[in-house]
């Protein structure tokens, strides 16, 4: 089956600083990826949708500057989370679709714990 | 617009039990519905999809949907439990936008008791 990897899988960073998180499609190519947020306990958020080669189309109320969405070939998108607060708190998950078929596939989220 | 719901925060099941998870949708035109599950602290795992077909749609484990047009629901089902199955399920549509983004249901926390 199409396997998704995410790295790291959990960070732990001071707060005013940078995280990259990294989302690859092993063994698929992904045009399109998606990017959510989770709270404890609570359903997905999505954040953007994330397209090879373009800017990201982010969801109202994502603030562009702050999620930098960065799909640069066609198995890795990057989410950065700039000047990171505690508030900036989650598990991040990313999700492709194989080939523009229906089902999307998830990585295995990354805790990010800002202090 | 699309969007799914799913009516139950927990549902409790004794191991042997069978199992049904509700949702129910609404969308304009024909629907595309999935489920996954997610184990703590860990992504989210495709269990099955109905796009066209049949209305029973089987999926991954032991699990099975069924797609009820007239009741616009999609509920999860599986015949006997395992403690294993204990896990946060979620509903969702896929919506009509260009990317195939989905919209989730609250999700329902299942606890399998021994």
């Amino acid at each position: 089956g199409a396997v998704v990897s995410q790295h790291p899988s959990w960070v732990i960073c001071k707060s005013g600083t940078s995280v990259k998180i990294e989302c690859r499609s092993l063994d698929f190519q992904a045009t399109t990826m998606f990017w959510y947020r989770q709270f404890p306990k609570q359903s997905l958020m999505l954040m953007a949708t994330s397209n090879e080669g373009s800017k990201a189309t982010y969801e109202q109320g994502v603030e562009k500057d702050k999620f930098l969405i960065n799909h640069a070939s066609l198995t890795l998108s990057t989410l950065t989370v700039t000047s990171a607060h505690p508030e900036d708190s989650s598990f991040y998950i990313c999700s492709a679709n194989v080939g523009g078929r229906d089902t999307q596939y998830f990585g295995p989220g990354t805790r990010l714990t800002v202090l | 617009a699309q969007s799914v719901a799913q009516p139950e925060d927990q549902v409790n099941v004794a191991e042997g039990n069978p199992l049904t998870v509700k949702c129910t949708y609404s969308v304009s035109g024909n629907p595309y519905l999935f489920w996954y599950v997610q184990y703590p602290n860990r992504g989210l795992q495709f269990l099955l999809k109905y796009i066209t077909g049949d209305n029973l749609v089987k999926g991954s484990y032991g699990f099975e949907a069924e797609f009820n047009k007239s009741q616009t629901s999609f509920h999860l089902k599986k015949p006997s439990a395992l403690v294993s199955d204990s896990a946060l399920y979620f509903c969702a549509v896929r919506t009509t936008d260009s990317w195939g983004k989905l919209q989730f249901g609250a999700g329902t926390q299942v606890v399998v008791t021994p």
